[in-house]
């Protein structure tokens, strides 16, 4: 099967800052990936789907890139809403999470 | 708009069979779309256990395949899971959730609230 790790697991951040969260998978996946925004006490929220593809309603400023292995997401300006822990999901095989970033306030 | 809820007992002992329902509104089940099981742990990440379609094709995480059954109800708009043997370790936040294409291995972009199962005698 196939294993997801992201990087870090933790980020403190300010608002206004470029933040870069990291997935890895263990083989590869080509572009079958998504990212998910969790708040505490919620539902995931579908955000980037297919590596880069933007979930419609969400902000432009949440990007994705990567294929293979190694991915990113990239949010190019922090706002308050944004304090959240996001996933990564590989769905080239079954479907796998990696074990989450917290992004929370420095 | 789609809403998903979930349902069942939030305690469950130990050796026994967790059982859940996710009843959807704003879509009839029958005219297509994956349907799954999500869980996180307290605390932990998320683990997808199974995904259904209307007509009754599933997909299960290899790692619970052995204790896992995923059924749908078309008359009643329901899809349910079954975990059986269950230990501490399915202590969970249970989520049912609807894939974003009508096909199986995609991901999932609408999401019930959530229900909380603890395993404990």
């Amino acid at each position: 099967d196939i294993q997801m790790t992201q990087s870090p697991s933790t980020l403190s951040a300010s608002v206004g800052d470029r933040v870069t969260i990291t997935c890895r998978a263990s083989q590869s996946i080509s572009s079958w990936l998504a990212w998910y925004q969790q708040k505490p006490g919620k539902a995931p929220k579908l955000l980037i789907y297919k590596a880069s593809s933007l979930e419609s309603g969400v902000p432009s400023r949440f990007s994705g890139s990567g294929s293979g292995t190694e991915f990113t997401l990239t949010i190019s300006s922090l706002q308050p809403d944004d304090f959240a822990t996001y996933y990564c999901q590989q769905y080239n095989s079954y479907l796998t999470f990696g074990g989450g970033t917290k992004v929370e306030i420095k | 708009q789609v809403q998903l809820q979930e349902s069942g007992p939030g305690l469950v002992k130990p050796s026994e069979t967790l059982s859940l329902t996710c009843t959807v509104s704003g879509y009839s089940i029958s005219s297509g779309y994956y349907w799954g099981w999500i869980r996180q742990p307290p605390g932990k990440g998320l683990e997808w256990i199974g995904s259904i379609y209307h007509s009754g094709s599933t997909y299960y995480n290899p790692s619970l395949k052995s204790r896992v059954t995923i059924s749908v109800d078309t008359s009643k708009n329901q899809f349910s899971l079954k975990l059986s043997s269950v230990t501490a370790a399915d202590t969970a936040v249970y989520y049912c959730a609807r894939v974003s294409v009508d096909t199986a291995m995609v991901p999932f972009d609408i999401w019930g609230q959530g229900t909380m199962v603890t395993v404990s005698s």
